[in-house]
């Protein structure tokens, strides 16, 4: 199992403010993942990394930047807050199960309202 | 493309009763996975269960175990002796290589 963290829990922001959602695991994990999620609906991959100096943007499209240069961190960054951007941001790191699948951990997930 | 469907926007058990949460899923696929996630209203994820493809077995961990019939694309998760803090949104995911494609979720209910 993972632990994994994020950083803040909750944010409230202006708009046209930068914002850097931080993501950190110290399971050593290859793999992780950014999801995107409104309040009761389904969760949208965003971003993912296979490794440091890897990253990927996902099946919804998103104005979020992220960098691995270290494998235990995988931060988001928002250059310039929209009222659009208010969701949850769910971090995840995954490790092998069962020898074929990933099983994704989840960290705590960021709250972010803009204003 | 994977599609997974979960049909029930909610439901609701009663303490100590058993409940099922159904969940298809639509792939071309031969080698896939498929997970539950618990989310309660505190926001975080939770793994509870998976289930490979070729696994004979259903998965079971504790009071959830995964009915999974492989030939009709289900796997509905089975909680027995609901407790009250099973109370939570529950989301079915399907992964065919190392993306998970979630459901809707289903929000579970537990009355007293």
């Amino acid at each position: 199992e993972a632990d994994i963290y994020q950083t803040p829990r909750y944010l409230v922001i202006g708009t046209g403010k930068k914002i850097t959602l931080e993501c950190s695991q110290t399971m050593g994990h290859d793999k992780m993942y950014w999801y995107q999620q409104d309040p009761g609906m389904e969760l949208h991959l965003i971003h993912y990394s296979y490794g440091v100096n890897s990253t990927e943007k996902g099946d919804l499209s998103s104005e979020s930047t992220v960098s691995r240069i270290r494998t235990e961190h995988f931060p988001l960054t928002l250059e310039s807050a929209r009222p659009s951007h208010t969701s949850q941001y769910l971090c995840a790191s995954s490790e092998l199960t069962g020898g074929v699948q990933e099983t994704q951990y989840f960290g705590p997930g960021t709250r972010l309202l803009v204003l | 493309a994977q599609k997974i469907t979960q049909t029930q926007p909610g439901m609701f058990v009663q303490e100590k009763e058993a409940v099922t949460l159904d969940c298809t899923y639509d792939t071309s696929d031969q080698s896939y996975g498929l997970f539950w996630y618990k989310q309660p209203s505190s926001g975080e994820m939770i793994f509870l269960i998976y289930q490979g493809s070729y696994d004979e077995q259903n998965a079971t961990e504790g009071r959830y175990s995964l009915n999974f019939q492989k030939a009709r694309k289900s796997a509905n998760l089975v909680i027995s002796a609901s407790q009250l803090g099973d109370s939570a949104m529950y989301f079915c995911a399907f992964s065919g290589s190392y993306q998970l494609t979630f459901g809707k979720g289903t929000k579970l209910s537990v009355i007293p």
